[in-house]
């Protein structure tokens, strides 16, 4: 069974610092993805990563995957107010049958203090 | 990115009544659609599986008879609350892929469910 750990789990941070969350999965996967979440609302996706190495920005934003090491992180620059949210981590794999299934972590909650 | 509509956004209901969730990709052939459900700060919890014209796959513990889930085209499946009790309140979310061309996941907005 696909485990999905990720951490911290609360995180809270001043303007302008930077953080990393991890995200550390049990079995070997071919995509890694990471989704942003407010409150009350659904998830918005922000990175998919493909390949060992890969690793892509959005603004403040960097996502890197290491598949040896079933680790993924998604690190934060310069934070800003306006990144607070629900953070999580999500694993892809083949499921019993056919279907392609999302394994989630538990999700961090980053709140970015003025 | 592909849309996916979910509606209603927010329902209250009382017990033991049903409540229907429709999720339609817009834009898009969903050969398959997830469902899932969230509760308050809590991560997401895969409840079913529902590929186009077949039955669905449920979870361990989710109950099929009251969580009735349909596929009927490859553009709508609809979630079915049988019997909502207080305990069934929670946030679902659905989720729509097309495996012939991805594996990316297109989310629908969620809805609240709120049974009284």
């Amino acid at each position: 069974e696909l485990k999905v750990e990720q951490n911290p789990l609360f995180l809270s941070m001043q303007e302008g610092k930077n953080y990393t969350i991890y995200c550390n999965y049990s079995t070997t996967s071919d995509r890694l993805y990471w989704y942003r979440q407010d409150p009350g609302k659904s998830l918005e996706s922000l990175f998919v990563l493909l390949s060992n190495g890969a690793v892509k920005q959005e603004g403040r934003l960097m996502a890197s995957l290491d598949t040896k090491a079933r680790l993924s992180t998604l690190h934060i620059t310069a934070a800003v107010h306006d990144l607070s949210a629900t953070y999580f981590c999500a694993v892809g794999g083949w499921g019993g049958g056919s279907n392609y299934k999302l394994t989630f972590g538990k999700g961090t909650l980053l709140t970015v203090n003025p | 990115g592909a849309v996916v509509s979910q509606h209603p956004s927010r329902v209250i209901c009382k017990s033991g009544t049903s409540v229907k969730i429709e999720c339609r990709s817009l834009d898009f052939q969903a050969t398959t659609m997830f469902w899932y459900r969230q509760f308050p700060k809590q991560s997401l919890m895969l409840m079913a599986t529902s590929n186009e014209g077949s039955k669905a796959t449920y979870e361990q513990g989710v109950e099929k008879d009251k969580f009735l889930i349909n596929h009927a085209s490859l553009t709508l499946s609809t979630l079915t609350v049988t019997s909502a009790h207080p305990e069934d309140s929670s946030f679902y979310i659905c989720s729509a892929h097309n495996h012939r061309v991805g594996t990316e996941a297109f989310f629908g907005q969620g809805t609240r469910l709120t049974v009284v």
